[in-house]
């Protein structure tokens, strides 16, 4: 069974800090992805990654996936409020959505 | 309009009611989920149709029962729910291509279920 572990589950920083949230596993996956999760909303897909060593930033956000696509980090530059939600990876492995493996979340809290 | 609808938002019921929620989607998919999230546990997916067959069904207790009459409707049925099954029921939709590589899916704001 394919898992994967977030850490950490909990951080809360004060706004301006920087951050960086792990998603890990051993196993290897074809696609990493990282979903946003708002309170009372559902999840909304943020970036995906596929090839080995990528990275790809999204303004102050900066995503990359392992060399051996085993793990993906997420990093946060100068964090604000507005970035306050849950954050999910899952894993792909190049059969459809339905075979996508999700970590438990992190839970970022940004006060201002 | 937001690509993935579900209603109602929020629902309480007792053991014995039969409840539904429903889930429409916007976005031209061919594809539906239902997924459980729990506080502390990873999304669990529930149920898969794709081109409105039932593709994928995760040992889901029998009082779950999916229906997709069409591919822009899903509905879950509920019946004698246990407390333990409180929880967020969302919906997804996805494009299902030929590789099935890094396909992307979109989430509705789900059903806050609370079982009583």
């Amino acid at each position: 069974t394919q898992l994967l572990e977030q850490s950490p589950q909990f951080l809360s920083i004060q706004e301006g800090e920087n951050l960086t949230v792990y998603c890990n596993s051993s196993s290897v996956f074809s696609s990493l992805q990282w979903y946003r999760q708002e309170p009372g909303e559902g999840p909304v897909l943020l970036v995906t990654v596929v090839t080995g060593g990528e990275v790809k930033k999204l303004k102050r956000l900066t995503f990359q996936f392992g060399d051996a696509r085993k793990d993906s980090s997420l990093h946060i530059t100068a964090a604000q409020p507005g970035d306050t939600g849950l954050y999910l990876c899952a894993g792909g492995g190049g059969q459809g959505a339905q075979k996508l493996v999700f970590g438990q979340g992190t839970r970022l809290t940004i006060n201002p | 309009e937001t690509g993935v609808t579900q209603t109602p938002r929020h629902l309480v019921m007792g053991m014995t009611n039969k409840k539904s929620l429903k889930c429409e989607q916007h976005l031209g998919h061919n594809a539906m989920y239902w997924y459980k999230q729990s506080a502390k546990k990873p999304l669990e997916l529930m149920f898969v149709y794709s081109l409105e067959e039932r593709v994928e069904n995760n040992s889901v207790p029998s009082r779950f029962s999916p229906e997709c009459p069409n591919s822009s409707h899903l509905f879950l049925h509920l019946h004698t729910l246990q407390p333990e099954d409180s929880a967020l029921y969302l919906c997804a939709s996805s494009q299902v291509g030929i590789s099935g590589q890094g396909e992307k899916l979109f989430f509705g704001s789900g059903t806050q279920l609370s079982v009583l």
